[in-house]
């Protein structure tokens, strides 16, 4: 069984603030990890995906095999980053994608 | 590309009543998601179709529950009887084999 676990619902943080989103997972092979971000009034979207090691809009995503982990970072938040934050797992070949349960990012100016 | 499609947006409906939820996917994908977001609760994986096929159901609700993506036309999930417990935000996605992209979702009110 694949469990996508985000222990925070909400996060609030001051502009300039870093910011640390926790994710933690649970599979017994090789997942996809991804992050995606829903802002208010818009549709869900991709932020990121750790197989692509890509930074988007300043945030970065290490996959943690040994701590089960998919934290998403950012040095310094921003007030648009204030949204809904998804972290998201797939196992390998086709899977359907578990998401967990989102955090909550509100950046305080 | 319009990209991922839904209507309605909002839809009320009576206790006992049949709900109809369209998704149009992006041009060229053959991949249809169905999610339900429950108030205060994330995403949960329902079923996964490509063209005539259901190729996952695992999230499905036994009961009253359905879903079909016909060789033309959109991809439906409909519920029969609707109670209030099926109040939720019902999104799609669509891919053409990997990332998967989100439509805006339809948020059904059961009264």
């Amino acid at each position: 069984a694949q469990r996508v676990t985000q222990p925070e619902k909400l996060l609030s943080v001051f502009k300039g603030a870093p910011v640390e989103l926790k994710c933690n997972y649970s599979y017994s092979g090789s997942p996809e990890l991804f992050w995606y971000v829903q802002y208010s009034r818009q549709r869900l979207q991709l932020l990121l995906r750790h197989i692509s090691r890509e930074s988007i809009k300043g945030f970065t995503a290490d996959l943690n095999k040994g701590e089960t982990s998919f934290h998403l970072k950012k040095p310094f938040a921003q007030e648009e980053d204030s949204a809904m934050y998804y972290c998201a797992l797939r196992g390998g070949g086709y899977q359907k994608v578990t998401f967990g349960t989102g955090t909550k990012l509100q950046v305080i100016p | 590309n319009a990209g991922v499609m839904q209507n309605p947006r909002h839809l009320v409906r009576r206790r006992g009543q049949e709900a109809r939820l369209r998704c149009s996917p992006m041009k060229g994908h053959s991949h249809v998601y169905w999610y339900r977001q429950l108030p205060e609760e994330g995403l949960k994986f329902m079923v996964y179709l490509q063209k005539e096929n259901i190729i996952d159901e695992s999230g499905m609700p036994k009961e009253r529950f359905s879903a079909e993506f016909p060789k033309e036309g959109p991809s439906i999930l409909r519920i029969q009887q609707v109670v209030r417990g099926d109040s939720a935000a019902y999104f799609c996605a669509s891919s053409a084999g990997t990332d998967e992209f989100f439509g805006p979702g339809t948020r059904l009110t059961v009264l």
